[in-house]
């Protein structure tokens, strides 16, 4: 067991252009989920995923953000034409979520975006 | 998911126990109390649930109140390692989380 990674872990861009992140979620864990955290603030819910169905999307999560999940396995991330607000912490989740079961969801250590 | 009440700072000496206080008096009777931390520029890391009963791992206690509107959550041992903000969360047994502004714990020499 490796833990959630996420790639890349710094990402500066322009404004106006288009970036990607990815996430490996634990092996097997067929939840995966994406949080953004802002400075000084704690992480706030974008969408998630189980297995390949994308379950909840958050009203954070704008018409510039798509997420993916093809196979069950990675999920990226895309921002379309950054905006400077899209400067945060993009953060990965994933947990072994059954039936009846008490979800812990184990982070990865984030992306850090910089758009200028 | 009920709204949880923490202070936003606290301050432990090394070695002695770290008490950090969560309210949560709305909370049903179906949700679960959950504490992670976050390290600073890490990502927030899994500590300890429970429902009602207290609980205890490798790294802390879980002391839920018999009516279950407040909880503790104790380091028995703090380290300087500790330093981190402590969120605590209440929620159903599975979905999204929902992260308050949390507790600044500072663990000094």
């Amino acid at each position: 067991d490796t833990g959630v990674s996420q790639n890349p872990r710094h990402k500066i861009t322009k404004r106006g252009q288009n970036v990607t992140f990815r996430c490996d979620p634990i092996s097997e864990h067929n939840r995966l989920y994406w949080y953004r955290q802002t400075l000084g603030q704690g992480p706030e819910f974008l969408t998630y995923f189980q297995n390949e169905a994308q379950l909840e999307k958050s009203r954070l999560l704008s018409d510039r953000f798509s997420a993916e999940r093809p196979k069950g396995s990675f999920s990226t991330l895309e921002i379309q034409r950054t905006e400077q607000g899209d400067s945060a912490m993009y953060l990965c989740a994933s947990s072994p979520r059954t039936s009846g079961y008490q979800e812990t969801q184990y982070f990865g250590p984030g992306t850090r975006l910089l758009v200028l | 998911d009920a709204k949880t009440t923490q202070p936003p700072s606290m301050d432990c000496a090394e070695g002695r126990a770290a008490n950090l206080p969560c309210n949560h008096s709305t909370i049903s009777g179906n949700e679960y109390v959950y504490w992670y931390r976050q390290i600073h520029s890490q990502g927030p890391q899994y500590i300890i649930h429970g429902l009602k009963n207290n609980e205890t791992n490798e790294m802390a206690s879980l002391i839920i109140t018999e009516d279950r509107k407040s909880s503790t959550l104790i380091l028995p041992h703090a380290t300087l390692r500790d330093t981190a903000v402590y969120y605590c969360i209440v929620r159903v047994a599975n979905g999204k989380l929902t992260f308050g502004q949390g507790t600044i714990l500072t663990v000094h020499p």
